[in-house]
């Protein structure tokens, strides 16, 4: 059972704005750590796509974006295309835990 | 770019030991970084396993109760899993992966292995 709390699934038409939270405590996303965030494509492993809250590697596309605040963070999509459809994880480091953590995980349907 | 990629049985049996090597290429591991394994059991969410560094550096899951073992082999430019008294439970999609990030418990996972599925099953 995940520490680390995310809405199991989220739908929107190609061209909208989806949001997923993922809702952790204060011995890990309110403790200050770091969220990041990954992609995973039905059949593939995951690929990440944003570190320290809101930092995108290379080759992501700016319609992803992070934020963090207080014990809980947010991936928003915007522009949704049919190639967003997937599944979202969030993870963090738990203290209470001593080790990192992922969220439970939500697929993006686009309508 | 670095690349990753798993590699062991496919099929285990219950009280037996799974063990899995992940090999890297166009990134020498002695170079730095931690590496990592992480699962995922069929149709559910992500586990992180433990990671090691090149010096032989280790953490692990405390969820996994001792049961695991992570080594590093740099002459061969991989690491390795071994999960001891392996149960159904452990039946997952094993993936390795390169751990980035400046402080311990800030690191994120990036690039990941194509992932390899071990069934515990007699």
């Amino acid at each position: 059972q995940s520490v680390l709390t995310q809405p199991p699934s989220v739908s929107g038409a190609p061209g909208q704005r989806v949001t997923i939270s993922c809702t952790g405590s204060s011995s890990n996303i309110g403790a200050g750590y770091d969220v990041h965030w990954y992609q995973q494509l039905p059949g593939t492993a995951p690929r990440l796509l944003i570190y320290g809250n809101v930092n995108r590697p290379s080759g992501v596309p700016d319609r992803f974006s992070g934020s963090k605040s207080g014990t809980s963070a947010s991936l928003a999509i915007t522009g949704l295309q049919a190639e967003d459809e997937a599944d979202y994880y969030c993870q963090s480091y738990d203290i209470n835990l001593s080790g990192y953590v992922f969220g439970t995980g939500t697929e993006v349907t686009v309508l | 770019q670095v690349q990753l990629q798993e590699s062991g049985p496919g099929l285990v049996k219950p009280s037996e030991t799974l063990s899995l090597t992940c090999g890297v290429s166009s990134y020498s591991i002695s170079s730095g970084y931690y590496w990592g394994w992480i699962r995922q059991p069929p149709g559910k969410g992500l586990e992180w396993i433990g990671n090691i560094y090149h010096s032989g550096s280790k953490y692990y899951n405390p969820s996994l109760k001792g049961r695991v073992t992570i080594s590093v082999d740099t002459s061969k430019n991989q690491f390795s899993l071994k999960l001891r008294s392996v149960t159904a439970a452990d039946t997952a999609v094993y993936y390795c992966a390169r751990v980035s990030g400046s402080k311990y418990a800030e690191f994120w996972f990036d690039p990941w292995g194509q992932g390899t599925l071990v069934t515990v099953s007699s």
